[in-house]
């Protein structure tokens, strides 16, 4: 079974600049996850997707990031425009059950922001 | 909001050593897991727990779901190089038909061979 995939896994981006990560979760799988993981720190829940739902969006600054889950599969998040704070991990992850779930989540491995 | 406290931050241990660690919350939290990253690396789940006192193994790990509900520990024994990483204490919250897993800032785990 393929796992999560992310793209780009690096990124270096001026302050003020755009960028779009893209996540392809594993086939099957209902419940999609943004988490926001800064240097030191643990992974930070962003936007949740139950199908192309969304369920938890409520620590995503909204004025400048965007999540989509394309036909329930595929996903991008966008920042823009970014600012130095953005500096982290972006990690997907993907779960097989819709509702409350197991707390089991795939992860990806991760694409790495920097924001000069 | 909800947070977990994890301790110690760090630890730099001798191969063959057990290692202990802990999560604390607030908060009352229906399961608790405990996931591994490695540098690099998305997290890996190890252990999942879903009963108030409730203890698992995976090989030479074991886990604990505090009585409270608001706290679980990890022990590693006999630690081998490969037990190097960041490990994170996650509690599953559920409102309704949804869940939100919540993680810890992490422990760092060093083995010197």
């Amino acid at each position: 079974e393929a796992g999560v995939a992310q793209s780009p896994r690096y990124k270096i981006i001026e302050k003020r600049q755009s960028v779009a990560f893209w996540c392809n979760p594993i086939s099957g799988h209902a419940t999609l996850y943004w988490y926001q993981q800064i240097l030191g720190q643990g992974p930070k829940l962003l936007i949740q997707f139950q199908n192309n739902g969304v369920v938890d969006d409520s620590q995503l600054p909204k004025d400048r990031f965007s999540a989509e889950r394309l036909k329930g599969v595929d996903s991008t998040l966008k920042i823009q425009p970014a600012k130095l704070e953005d500096s982290a991990v972006y990690l997907c992850a993907s779960s097989r059950l819709a509702g409350a779930g197991t707390g089991e989540l795939f992860f990806g491995e991760g694409s790495r922001l920097t924001v000069l | 909001g909800q947070q977990l406290n994890q301790s110690p931050q760090s630890m730099f241990i001798q191969e063959g050593e057990d290692v202990s660690m802990n999560c604390t919350s607030s908060s009352i939290f229906n399961t608790w897991l405990w996931y591994k990253q490695d540098p690099g690396e998305g997290p890996v789940l190890l252990i999942a727990l879903y009963k108030a006192g409730e203890l698992t193994s995976n090989g030479r790990l074991t886990a604990q779901f505090g009585t409270t509900r608001k706290d679980s520990f990890l022990n590693i024994s006999a630690s081998i190089p490969s037990d190097v990483g960041i490990y994170f204490c996650a509690g599953l919250s559920r409102s309704g038909n949804t869940g939100k897993l919540i993680f810890g800032q992490g422990t760092t785990l060093q083995v010197k061979p």
